[in-house]
């Protein structure tokens, strides 16, 4: 069965500290997608990871894809107000459909 | 460019009517995503659908449910004899397909189903 699980599930940061979220699967993908989800709103495409051992940095957020381990990670850097949100990982298994994970929301606070 | 388009943003029915959603996918888009987003869970894949045509249905549910893509117009995703359960958010997804140099799926704001 294919499956996508986040961890932690919801996350309370202060301002300015680093935390890593972390996302794994359950088979081999050649694609992996971080969204960014605010409350009602749809879904902003923040990185797509296309291979092994991939890094892509925007802003206070990088992304990272061990396809070997099937993890991928999302760390956040140095955390402001404007990063609250619920983060989903999305594995694409060649088929074309996102299989998305449980997501991660982010509080952070002053 | 216009992003994804879904309308109505919001919609209110009452159980055992119909409910129909619409999606315009990005401009230059020919592949269509529907998925269905419960209260404080994650999106599940329902259907994928191509100009005329339905690629993938895995995520559908087998009645009562339905979409198409017709050559001409928006993707319709349609609800019979709607139920409590069906109350959700539905987002439609649209890429250019493989091949075109991008697999990012782009997402539309999405219908608010409601059902009373």
């Amino acid at each position: 069965e294919l499956k996508v699980e986040q961890n932690p599930l919801f996350l309370s940061m202060q301002e300015g500290k680093n935390y890593t979220i972390y996302c794994n699967y359950s088979t081999t993908s050649d694609r992996l997608y971080w969204y960014r989800q605010d409350p009602g709103k749809s879904l902003e495409s923040l990185f797509v990871l296309l291979s092994n051992g991939a890094v892509k940095q925007e802003g206070r957020l990088m992304a990272s894809l061990d396809t070997k381990a099937r993890l991928s990670t999302l760390h956040i850097t140095a955390a402001v107000h404007d990063l609250s949100a619920t983060y989903f990982c999305a594995v694409d298994y060649n088929t074309d459909k996102l299989i998305f994970g449980t997501g991660t929301r982010l509080q952070v606070f002053p | 460019n216009a992003g994804v388009m879904q309308n109505p943003r919001h919609l209110v029915r009452r159980r055992g009517q119909e409910a129909r959603l619409r999606c315009s996918p990005m401009k230059g888009h020919s592949h269509v995503y529907w998925y269905r987003q419960l209260p404080e869970e994650g999106l599940k894949f329902m259907v994928y659908l191509q100009k005329e045509n339905i690629i993938d249905e895995s995520g559908m549910p087998k009645e009562r449910f339905s979409a198409e893509f017709p050559k001409e117009g928006p993707s319709i995703l349609r609800i019979q004899q709607v139920v409590r359960g069906d109350s959700a958010a539905y987002f439609c997804a649209s890429s250019p397909g493989r091949g075109a140099g991008t697999d990012t799926q782009y997402f539309g704001p999405g219908t608010r189903l409601t059902v009373l």
